[in-house]
């Protein structure tokens, strides 16, 4: 069974700061994908990654597929009270199929 | 509006008492899925369809079926309810099994007494 692992768990930062969230398994994965969750409502998707080594900017966010496609990070620069939410990832195998999140991150910006 | 949709939100219910979820979208989607969401582990895939008549067991399915008799509706159906399949729900659909990027609905809150 693939498992995904992400760290830190919960993380409470201030307005401005950077900071980098973690996303590992020991399984390859063809594609990840990051979403972002706020209570009461589904997931959105933020991006995917598919190529291993791949970077991806996508405004303050930048997202990385790590070379042995097992692992990914998401780096957010100058974070905002608006990113607060729960960030998961989701790795899918290699038929496009089957789908494995991550226990999410879950991410507070104080003012 | 592209979205999926999901019914009903909230559902209190028995132990026994057959029920279904519905999820519907609107995007011409192949690929549909169900996940459910616990405190802790995560989102977990019950069923997923590749395309009409077509199904598949996730990683959590007992207790849980699935149907997809229209490309658009993927109804979960819980035979006879127990107080561990209290969870959050969400269906997801995408393009086809090839693009991964799936969208969620709003989720049904179940609670099983």
């Amino acid at each position: 069974t693939q498992l995904l692992e992400q760290s830190p768990q919960f993380l409470s930062i201030q307005e401005g700061e950077n900071l980098t969230v973690y996303c590992n398994s020991s399984s390859v994965f063809s594609s990840l994908q990051w979403y972002r969750q706020e209570p009461g409502e589904g997931p959105v998707l933020l991006v995917t990654v598919v190529t291993g080594g791949e970077v991806k900017k996508l405004k303050r966010l930048t997202f990385q597929f790590g070379d042995a496609r097992k692992d990914s990070s998401l780096h957010i620069t100058a974070a905002q009270p608006g990113d607060t939410g729960l960030y998961l990832c989701a790795g899918a195998d290699n038929y496009g199929q089957n789908f494995v999140f991550g226990p999410g991150t879950r991410l507070s910006v104080l003012p | 509006e592209a979205q999926v949709t999901q019914n009903p939100r909230y559902l209190i219910t028995v132990t026994g008492k057959k029920l279904t979820v519905t999820c519907s979208q609107n995007m011409n989607h192949e690929y549909m899925s169900w996940y459910r969401q616990d405190p802790g582990l995560g989102l977990r895939q019950i069923y997923y369809s590749m395309n009409v008549e077509v199904t598949d067991k996730g990683d959590v399915p007992e207790g849980y079926k699935v149907s997809r008799k229209e490309k658009r509706n993927f109804p979960l159906i819980l035979e006879s309810p127990s107080p561990n399949q209290t969870s959050l729900y969400f269906c997801a659909s995408s393009f086809n099994q090839g693009n991964h990027e799936q969208y969620f609905g709003p989720g049904t809150r179940l609670t099983v007494t």
